[in-house]
């Protein structure tokens, strides 16, 4: 089975500009988180959708915004880019939430900000 | 491939070797705690998690130590190979926030 795939790998963008990152879980997870990795750091949570519904939100900016679909995958929206925002953002799935069911992480997309 | 992490504590470690990894947490309330494994290029890799009320779990080559008293978990890693250097994270979940917490982490760099 393929694992948690992200889309796209690297990404470029300058200041004030807006970017969407795509997630695809692993086949028969239901609930899919982000996280923001930056150069030296764990990965800080953002968000968490279970069945299409929010169900955790990070300490991040309004600036910052989610999905899922029906087929449970992920679109991760940044608006109003800041240098700060450059990091490598990471998907993870899982069967339940987040709380009981074991995270499998995505390779990332590198979002650099100019 | 991407570089995880410039400024993180780094374990050298000798082929063949045992290593050592620790971690500090920081909430007595959380419900488990997992080892995440990540290679450069590639996010992290679940390796092993422990419950809060255990206090030692073993798994193939790596084991987990927990002790609540002092809020500290251990990583073990046994006849450490050259395929175990990486970054190494620790991450409590607390169940009722549905939610990972990383800690900081720690590169192992396995001379041959």
């Amino acid at each position: 089975d393929a694992g948690v795939t992200q889309s796209p790998t690297h990404l470029i963008k300058t200041r004030g500009q807006q970017v969407t990152l795509r997630c695809s879980p692993i086949s028969g997870h239901k609930s899919v988180s982000w996280y923001q990795q930056v150069l030296g750091q764990g990965p800080q949570f953002i968000f968490q959708y279970y069945e299409k519904e929010e169900r955790g939100r990070g300490n991040f900016p309004d600036r910052f915004s989610a999905r899922q679909f029906p087929n449970y995958s992920s679109e991760l929206n940044v608006n109003a880019l800041l240098l700060g925002d450059s990091a490598l953002y990471l998907c993870a799935s899982s069967k339940g939430l987040a709380g009981v069911a074991t995270q499998y992480f995505g390779p990332g997309t590198r979002l650099t900000v100019l | 491939g991407e570089s995880v992490g410039l400024h993180l504590p780094t374990l050298s470690v000798q082929e063949g070797d045992n290593s050592i990894i620790n971690c500090a947490y920081s909430n007595s309330a959380s419900d488990y705690f997992i080892w995440y494994k990540q290679e450069s290029g590639k996010g992290p890799q679940f390796i092993i998690d422990i419950r809060s009320n255990m206090d030692k779990r073993q798994g193939q080559r790596v084991t987990v130590l927990l002790n609540k008293t002092v809020k500290h978990l251990s990583l073990q890693i046994a006849a450490t190979q050259p395929g175990d250097s990486a970054v190494y994270f620790c991450a409590e979940i607390l169940v009722a926030g549905n939610k990972l917490t990383f800690g900081g982490g720690t590169r192992v760099l396995v001379k041959p």
